[in-house]
């Protein structure tokens, strides 16, 4: 079955200690992003990668690092948390000829 | 600025009456426009992309259509299982980077 697995699904964490949420795909995409989604905000994006070894920001990459080191895998990388970053976290990838996205179930993330 | 704008923010309809959502956006080389539906506690899912003015797209009781500022997805006589949020995006010059609006609940009640 083509998914996106997120993990955690639930996190509750403080403030300073370091995390990594973890995003993986099997449909072989070489497109893939991060997004947090906030109440009143809707989704905005953090990092995106376009390839192996290729990544760029997005509209909110402060406070965050990610790495694609492979394909299929494009973690999340928190270094110091901080409260602010207390959010639903989405990974998605891209394919096919109608750009399409394919999401995550989803990681929320609270930072005390 | 780029900007993507939903409205209503909210909409609550009885089944079977038709509505349209609005999705205007103010962006520089548009090379997408993306509709998705979001279910409480999931990842949005894909319903249709528009690439130029004039298109059209069709899935059941949703149509999209895309003009040079906005785009309307409509939705024709609804039923209770398409209560959702419906979120637009839009790709514009890299093809990175994709914008998304605040979203448009949906609640159709029997």
């Amino acid at each position: 079955e083509a998914q996106v697995t997120q993990n955690p699904r639930y996190l509750i964490t403080v403030t300073g200690k370091k995390l990594t949420v973890t995003c993986s795909q099997n449909m072989n995409h070489e497109y893939m992003s991060w997004y947090r989604q906030d109440p009143g905000l809707g989704l905005r994006q953090i990092y995106y990668s376009m390839n192996v070894e290729v990544t760029d920001k997005g509209d909110v990459p402060e406070g965050y690092k990610v790495s694609r080191k492979e394909k299929r895998n494009f973690p999340l990388i928190l270094e110091s948390p901080s409260p602010n970053q207390t959010s639903l976290y989405f990974c998605a990838s891209r394919g096919g000829s109608t750009g399409e996205l394919f999401f995550g179930e989803g990681s929320r993330l609270t930072v005390l | 600025e780029d900007q993507v704008t939903q409205s209503p923010e909210a909409l609550r309809l009885q089944e079977g009456e038709s509505s349209s959502l609005n999705c205007s956006y103010t962006v520089s080389g548009l090379r997408g426009l993306f509709w998705y539906r979001q279910d409480p506690g999931k990842g949005p899912e894909f319903l249709f992309t528009l690439y130029s003015a004039g298109e059209e797209k069709e899935k059941e009781r949703l149509k999209a259509t895309l003009t040079k500022k906005e785009s309307f997805l409509h939705i024709t006589a609804p039923k209770p299982e398409d209560s959702a949020t419906y979120l637009c995006a839009v790709q514009a010059g890299s093809w990175g980077k994709l914008q998304f609006g605040a979203g448009t609940q949906v609640v159709v009640t029997p």
